[in-house]
């Protein structure tokens, strides 16, 4: 149980382009979803928490112009990198935390984009 | 300024013998701890957690010691086995239970 995916798990686009990345929790209710982004090497930085229904919380530095995030239900939140450059070129993650267990939460596989 | 550390950013250990990882952090208030694994291209698997009222939790090969006096937390994983080889973050609370913040990661390499 607790199976979380994303979609794509890669993709290649140009620069001004946007991108969708899609998060879906596939055996549980998640009310809470969050987006971590990865440079190579480091550690996982949280971008933002997003609760089904209403609006992300972004993190400090974070522009939520440039990453929209909607969780509109359950199992599905999406995250858009608009008008994407060579610097949003990262690895992307999501989590999902099942309703009712404050600490676990259960990861995605990853996306990894490429702005060329 | 991080909150969690892990200063090594890497340790090889050979096949059966015991690996151990640590962690440092800087706020007292922080209550609840976890390790999680994290293969290339993946996204991290939770391994074992602790809560600030136990100094010791324990799972199969995997045990995890907490020293509040000294904010350092440590994953022992005895024996150690191949497929044991990749990057294990420290995580804890933040702020409350919604955001996780990790630490910098360290690369575990198991030998034969």
């Amino acid at each position: 149980g607790a199976v979380v995916s994303q979609h794509p798990s890669w993709v290649i686009c140009k620069s001004g382009t946007s991108v969708k990345i899609e998060c879906r929790s596939l055996d549980f209710q998640a009310t809470t979803m969050f987006w971590y982004r990865q440079f190579p090497k480091q550690s996982l930085m949280l971008m933002a928490t997003s609760n089904e229904g209403s609006k992300a919380t972004y993190e400090q530095g974070v522009e939520k112009d440039k990453f929209l995030i909607n969780h509109a239900s359950l199992t599905l939140s999406t995250l858009t990198v608009t008008s994407a450059h060579p610097e949003d070129s990262s690895f992307y993650i999501c989590s999902a935390r099942d309703h009712g267990r404050a600490y676990e939460q259960y990861f995605g596989p990853g996306t990894r984009l490429t702005v060329t | 300024d991080q909150q969690v550390k892990q200063n090594s950013p890497s340790l090889s250990v050979q096949e059966g013998r015991i690996s151990i990882l640590n962690c440092d952090y800087t706020n007292s208030m922080f209550d609840y701890f976890l390790w999680y694994k994290k293969y290339p291209a993946e996204g991290p698997t939770f391994l074992i957690s602790i809560s600030s009222i136990k100094d010791k939790n324990e799972d199969g090969r995997f045990t995890v010691f907490l020293n509040k006096s000294a904010k350092h937390l440590s994953l022992h994983i005895v024996p150690s086995q191949p497929g044991d080889s990749a990057v294990y973050f420290c995580a804890t609370f933040s702020g409350g239970y919604n955001k996780l913040i990790f630490g910098a990661g360290t690369r575990l390499a198991v030998h034969p």
